[in-house]
């Protein structure tokens, strides 16, 4: 079965921390591993996106990387900011090429940043 | 592009109504998708088109749920009768047909069932 797990289910940070929100998952056949903010009342909007090839990806503080053996991701957030509290998804897409693919989601991690 | 545009932004309605929620891809997008979230299964696949053709629609839960395509630039999620449980937010999203490339969804649709 396809599944996507997320941990920690929520976190609190001080502004200016770092952190790390992780993501397990059993797809097939993978496509790619997207990480998405969504901020309350808002659709989800993409961070990155990484193929089977690729093990890091970043974009400005966030970096994200991609074990495809060990079917793990992970997403650091660098310093922190109060914006960056939201709900962070994992999404794996489960897919044929010219098919659009299917996106699986995790139930995502709860960030919370506190001055 | 102005992104992907769903209507209405927010439904209310009695059960046993029918309800349509409305979705515009963005211009190009191949494929569509229909999401479900709610806070305790968080966001659920519902049903995705692929070339206005669906592709999977496993993740619609009962009869009730319908969604078509009429062509490449909307798509309509229709749920007759309404139920309170159907209560959530239906989310739509558009990518182009490379699997590489990221989806965008829209502001959704929060729908409230009473």
């Amino acid at each position: 079965k396809n599944q996507v797990e997320q941990s920690p289910q929520s976190l609190i940070i001080l502004e200016g921390k770092n952190c790390t929100l992780q993501c397990n998952y059993t797809v097939s056949p993978f496509s790619n591993l997207r990480w998405y903010k969504q901020d309350t009342g808002r659709g989800p909007v993409s961070l990155t996106i990484m193929t089977f090839s690729e093990n890091t990806k970043s974009n400005g503080r966030y970096t994200a990387t991609l074990d495809a053996d060990t079917k793990q991701s992970s997403l650091h957030i660098t310093a922190s900011q109060l914006s960056d509290s939201a709900s962070y998804i994992c999404v794996v897409s489960a897919g044929i090429y010219n098919q659009g693919g299917k996106l699986i989601f995790g139930q995502g991690t709860e960030l919370s940043v506190k001055p | 592009d102005a992104g992907v545009i769903q209507s209405p932004r927010h439904e209310v309605t009695e059960m046993g109504q029918e309800v349509t929620l409305r979705c515009k891809p963005i211009s190009g997008h191949n494929s569509l998708f229909w999401y479900r979230q709610t806070m305790m299964r968080g966001l659920e696949l519902l049903i995705y088109f692929n070339n206005n053709v669906p592709i999977d629609d496993s993740g619609m839960p009962e009869d009730r749920f319908s969604a078509k395509m009429p062509n490449a630039s909307f798509s309509t999620l229709k749920i007759q009768p309404s139920e309170p449980r159907d209560s959530a937010v239906y989310f739509c999203a558009s990518s182009s047909q490379n699997l590489n490339t990221e989806a965008f969804f829209g502001q959704g649709t929060r729908l409230t069932v009473v």
